[in-house]
């Protein structure tokens, strides 16, 4: 039961910026925007998340439209390292829960 | 590192066994969950724990029983178990919101990777 849409894989050129796409249409109100990544046989990592006004950390930004029904995650330099499944999941309000769907595969080519 | 820990890292059980996968966490959080990854397939949630109180079973079958004795760990405990179960079986830990805020991120362990024969 994801609530949202995501391509199911994606290449970038390493030292390019990598800007994965996800729709989630029918968020609510009082939902958040959160983004995992799970490298190859590893536990998922929390990357970033978002409400409505965009959101950089260390690892990453979040670009939230202003309607809420889709966002960008951005990692403005990719590496090798940064080869995952990107996971982007709306949790908040009554779905308190963190409810995976198939992601999308980002390669990162040499 | 996580703060997220879980032992074994591999185990093969076969279908007659008992066993179990066991959890820590010391992060201080009060919520902690049990996925499951087969291959090639999105997690899927199969316990919430919150407060120490099972809050959630996704329809699991009852050869896996769950057992939280207290809010830094977590155990899954395996009893004649099929080979499609075999897995990888992840943890994580997270501080469910109070009124009106929001959940925190969850934190995963590494996995046990469960091969039954």
């Amino acid at each position: 039961d994801a609530k949202t849409t995501q391509p199911p894989s994606m290449d970038c050129a390493e030292g390019r910026a990598a800007n994965l796409p996800c729709n989630h249409s029918t968020i609510s109100g009082n939902e958040y925007v959160y983004w995992y990544r799970q490298i190859h046989s590893q536990g998922p990592q929390y990357i970033i998340h978002g409400l409505k006004n965009n959101e950089t950390n260390e690892m990453a930004s979040l670009i939230i439209t202003e309607d809420r029904k889709s966002s960008t995650l951005i990692l403005p330099h990719a590496t090798l390292r940064d080869t995952a499944v990107y996971y982007c999941i709306v949790m908040g309000g009554a779905t308190n829960k963190l409810i995976f769907g198939t992601g999308t595969l980002l390669a990162v080519q040499p | 590192e996580t703060g997220v820990t879980q032992t074994p890292r591999h185990l093969v059980m076969g279908m007659t066994n008992k066993k179990s996968l066991k959890c820590e966490q010391h992060l201080g959080h009060n919520a902690m969950y049990w996925y499951k990854q087969s291959a090639k397939k999105p997690l899927e949630l199969m316990f919430v724990y919150s407060l120490e109180e099972r809050v959630e079973n996704n329809s699991v079958p009852s050869r896996f029983s769950p057992e939280c004795p207290n809010s830094s760990h977590l155990f899954l405990h395996l009893h004649t178990l099929q080979p499609e179960d075999s897995a990888l079986y992840l943890c994580a830990s997270s501080q469910e919101p109070q009124a009106h805020s929001r959940s925190t991120e969850a934190f995963f362990g590494q996995g046990t990777r469960l091969t039954v024969v």
